[in-house]
């Protein structure tokens, strides 16, 4: 079955530390890739996506991704994370340009001041 | 059209009684999606409609469940006998064409406690 999986559940950084979160996939065809982020009280928002071509993807807030296929995995990188970019991050598959998006389990990260 | 507007907000209900939920898309979007999410999950695929045809529905979507879009605007979400498993965050998500297709636009959801 296809799957994703968020190897970290809970994260803690300090401000100004460096963010990477795991997102692996399970399917062999073609995906697309996104990261939504769930900030406290809010909505699931769309942070980046990728479709095709260059594999390293930028989103908003500074955030950004690479697609590495060989790995089957779409890791979400930030340089220095701020405490406002404490929320929960989804990633999630679009397997065979299906409209269904499958979901990881998400990871909450809590940054300090 | 500010989003994707979910209604009620939150919804408590006695185990077996019906509920009904509905979901206000984004204007132009064509495609609407029903997902359901739990505490540390991530959301669960559910349904989708592009205008008024369901196409696509999750095993997850048994029996008790049925999902309407009659005029491809707004859908509505109707549990029957609702059991305490059912207890769950409902999102509604909608998308249009081009190349935003695929990245959804979600509302805040339902939660729904069965009692």
């Amino acid at each position: 079955a296809q799957s994703v999986s968020q190897h970290n559940h809970h994260v803690i950084l300090s401000e100004a530390a460096s963010l990477e979160l795991g997102c692996n996939y399970s399917y062999g065809g073609t995906v697309n890739l996104f990261w939504y982020v769930q900030y406290p009280g809010q909505h699931l928002q769309l942070l980046l996506k990728y479709f095709s071509g260059d594999p390293l993807v930028k989103g908003i807030k500074g955030f950004e991704a690479e697609f590495i296929k060989s790995k089957f995995s779409f890791n979400l990188r930030k340089p220095s994370v701020q405490w406002s970019d404490t929320a929960e991050y989804f990633c999630a598959v679009n397997p065979d340009s299906s409209y269904k998006l499958i979901f990881g389990s998400g990871t909450r990260l809590l940054v300090r001041p | 059209d500010t989003g994707v507007s979910q209604d009620p907000r939150h919804k408590i209900t006695k185990r077996g009684q019906n509920v009904t939920f509905r979901c206000d898309p984004i204007s132009e979007h064509n495609r609407l999606y029903w997902y359901r999410q739990t505490l540390g999950q991530g959301p669960e695929f559910l349904t989708y409609f592009q205008n008024e045809a369901q196409l696509e529905k999750s095993r997850l979507l048994s029996d008790r469940f049925s999902a309407e879009r009659p005029k491809g605007s707004f859908s509505t979400l109707e549990i029957q006998r609702t059991e305490q498993g059912d207890s769950a965050m409902y999102l509604c998500a909608s998308s249009g064409l081009g190349d935003s297709d695929y990245g959804y636009t979600f509302g805040s959801g339902t939660r729904l406690t069965v009692v």
